[in-house]
């Protein structure tokens, strides 16, 4: 099976803009969750979508958002990007909630 | 909500000397799950333990999970400069929808 594709692979972004990230499962993997890593602070759980509804959201503001579509794939937004936004943003699909992750390659965004 | 807890957060090994890192969760957990990440990389899946008390090799690798089922260890024998990574134990949470939860990691460094 092919492992999870996130596109872009890389971004560089200007403080104010918004960014809209992809990711692709492993076929057959309905739950989609996102992760911010930065250096230092480990990965920080952003949400996790199944079977297109939100089960889990973590603790940050809601420029942050995401959805997921009825072939699973998930896209994640964030607007009104912040210096603090700099990050490598992970995707990762489970067969099931709380399940095994299979981590994409990530988005390594940068905030100018 | 519920914490995973790891120590060290930073290791440094000469190679050829074992690496334990361990992981405590505030609660009970039905499973332990283990991620490598290697510099410039993504978490990869190591291993799951479901049973207390279960102890799991792989090659060097030893992983064990503790009998209340709140702590688990990974500890390596004879480090090797492919070790070097950061180390990531998660456990789901109980009840409603299940996520995973990430410890912060342990990064091992290995001198040749």
């Amino acid at each position: 099976k092919a492992g999870v594709t996130q596109t872009p692979r890389y971004l560089i972004k200007t403080r104010g803009q918004q960014v809209t990230l992809s990711c692709s499962p492993i076929s057959g993997h309905r739950s989609v969750s996102w992760y911010q890593q930065t250096p230092g602070q480990g990965l920080q759980f952003l949400f996790e979508y199944f079977s297109e509804t939100q089960r889990n959201k973590g603790n940050f503001p809601g420029r942050f958002s995401g959805r997921q579509f009825s072939n699973s794939r998930s896209e994640m937004n964030v607007s009104t990007l912040e210096l603090g936004d700099s990050a490598l943003y992970l995707c990762a699909s489970s067969p099931r909630l709380g399940d095994t992750q299979y981590f994409g390659p990530g988005t390594r965004l940068t905030v100018l | 909500g519920q914490q995973v807890m790891q120590i060290p957060q930073y290791q440094h090994v000469q190679e050829g000397e074992d690496f334990t890192t361990y992981c405590n969760s505030s609660t009970t957990l039905s499973n332990i799950q283990w991620y490598k990440q290697r510099p410039g990389g993504h978490p990869v899946f190591l291993i799951q333990l479901v049973k207390s008390g279960e102890v799991k090799k792989q090659k060097r690798l030893t992983f064990q999970f503790g009998e209340a089922k709140k702590n688990s260890s990974l500890h390596i024998t004879a480090t090797q400069t492919t070790d070097v990574g950061t180390y990531f134990c998660a456990g789901p949470t109980q009840g409603g929808s299940e996520k995973l939860v990430f410890g912060k990691g342990t990064k091992l460094t290995v001198n040749p």
